[in-house]
């Protein structure tokens, strides 16, 4: 079955520091796709950065990047100079095997003025 | 359309009645795929479509659950004597085709249930 796990219920980030989110999934396919969605409170899902599992090169945007370790089957978001707009729920998601998407329970990130 | 576009946005509705939740994807999305969020919790995976056709209904939560979807564009999501844990948002998304995932994945805003 493939699983994704988010660990952390609630993260708190002061403005402009940097923090990380930490995802782990388990599938059998070799190649793959894994996703962050952000929802803030207007429940609109809005990609943050995608990778797919053959690339080597972790994937960038902006100040959103990720830690892509294959080996580990793990795929933690990392946010840089955090603003107040990222506070918002965070979802890790696997392309499941009917082309739906498998999300983790998400993590809640607060951010501090 | 713009987006993918959900209504009502909100419903409330009395415990035993039927709902409909309605999905207007993004034209040309071949496949489009319906989420349930309960309160706190992730997105569970309800039934998607290629086209007009649903291959794998096994992932609606029980058979007060239906989902149909016409001319290969709009999808209505059908809950017959609706529960109390049938509350949650309802959300719908779209993609250029299902099984594609470098097309992406397009939300809507979600219908938010609440049954009293």
């Amino acid at each position: 079955a493939q699983t994704v796990t988010q660990s952390q219920p609630e993260m708190s980030v002061q403005e402009a520091e940097t923090v990380t989110l930490s995802c782990t999934y388990d599938t059998s396919e070799s190649d793959y796709y894994l996703f962050w969605y952000k929802q803030p409170p207007s429940r609109q899902m809005i990609l943050v950065i995608r990778q797919e599992a053959y690339k080597q090169q972790n994937a960038t945007e902006n100040r959103f990047s990720v830690n892509f370790q294959k080996a580990a089957k793990s795929f933690s978001l990392k946010i840089s100079d955090s603003q107040l707009g990222d506070a918002a729920m965070y979802f890790c998601a696997l392309v499941g095997s009917q082309g739906n998407l498998i999300f983790g329970k998400g993590t809640k990130l607060s951010v501090k003025p | 359309g713009a987006g993918v576009s959900q209504s009502p946005s909100n419903k409330v509705t009395e415990k035993g009645k039927d709902v409909e939740l309605r999905c207007d994807p993004i034209s040309g999305h071949t496949a489009l795929y319906w989420y349930r969020q309960s309160l706190g919790q992730g997105l569970e995976f309800l039934i998607y479509f290629q086209g007009n056709s649903a291959p794998d209904k096994s992932g609606l939560p029980s058979d007060r659950f239906s989902a149909e979807r016409t001319g290969g564009s709009v999808s209505t999501l059908t809950i017959q004597r609706t529960q109390q844990e049938d509350s949650a948002v309802y959300l719908c998304a779209s993609s250029l085709q299902s099984g594609q995932a470098n097309y992406g994945y397009t939300f809507g805003s979600g219908t938010r249930l609440t049954v009293v």
